[in-house]
């Protein structure tokens, strides 16, 4: 399977200022048919997760444009362009391009308000 | 609007079964772009897949999980049935079932959670 590794496991920022979080995988997450299927996902407390970004870097319906996501093959990153007290959270990256199907998550970053 | 919800015990013994049911609305599962998957998060820690139903029946299980779990689905119900035997108390989780579209431009996410619901294992 593919194994998912963030950094950092925690991000205390000051409100107002950027937050980036990283994302490794074992292999490449370019699938047969070209797109790459990684996915952030933010889970506030007590919630549910969230889609943020889709394919790298497409915001999911009513998404801030504050977060955006970058990277290509094995390395990705999210970024808060400036974090609000809402952002305060778990964020998670997720794969789905593993064929058969087997999603797998990344460990989670904790953003918190310094 | 796309929700779905899962249900479930809140308490079950170590070795027996767990039987959890996602219900859906604002999408069929006979759709042929959708799909629904399982997913769990022990308190504390990260997320764990566990398994997904395609809209032809297919199925796919976690590698580490696989002997265990079993997928279904009752499209008539609107519902997708997963259950674990041999339950744990290391199976104490919040368990989410989540859509997955495949298909087109929006393949492969998870774009709509459950509220989840927890389970706990112990005698």
């Amino acid at each position: 399977d593919i194994v998912m590794t963030q950094t950092p496991l925690s991000s205390p920022v000051t409100l107002g200022q950027p937050a980036s979080i990283s994302c490794r995988s074992s292999q490449s997450l370019v699938h047969s048919d070209g797109n790459t299927y990684l996915s952030w996902l933010q889970q506030r407390p007590g919630q549910p997760p969230r889609l943020l970004i889709y394919k790298i870097s497409n915001r999911f319906s009513g998404v801030p444009d504050r977060f955006s996501g970058s990277g290509a093959g094995t390395d990705f990153t999210l970024k808060i362009s400036r974090v609000e007290a809402e952002d305060v959270g778990v964020y998670y990256c997720m794969q789905a391009t593993q064929f058969p199907l087997a999603l797998t998550f990344g460990g989670g970053t904790k953003v918190e308000i310094k | 609007q796309v929700t779905l919800k899962e249900s479930g015990p809140v308490l079950v013994k170590p070795t027996e079964t767990l039987t959890l049911t996602c219900t859906v609305s604002g999408f069929s599962l006979s759709n042929a772009r959708m799909g629904v998957s399982w997913i769990r998060q022990p308190p504390g820690k990260a997320l764990e897949w566990l398994a997904h139903i395609f809209s032809n029946d297919e199925k796919s299980y976690s590698t580490s999980l696989k002997s265990r779990l079993t997928i279904s689905k009752d499209t008539s119900k609107s519902q997708v049935v997963l259950t674990m035997t041999n339950m744990d108390p290391v199976d104490t989780a919040t368990y989410y079932c989540a859509r997955i579209p495949i298909g087109g431009s929006g393949s492969y996410l998870a774009d709509v959670w459950g509220q989840g619901t927890t389970v706990t294992v112990s005698s």
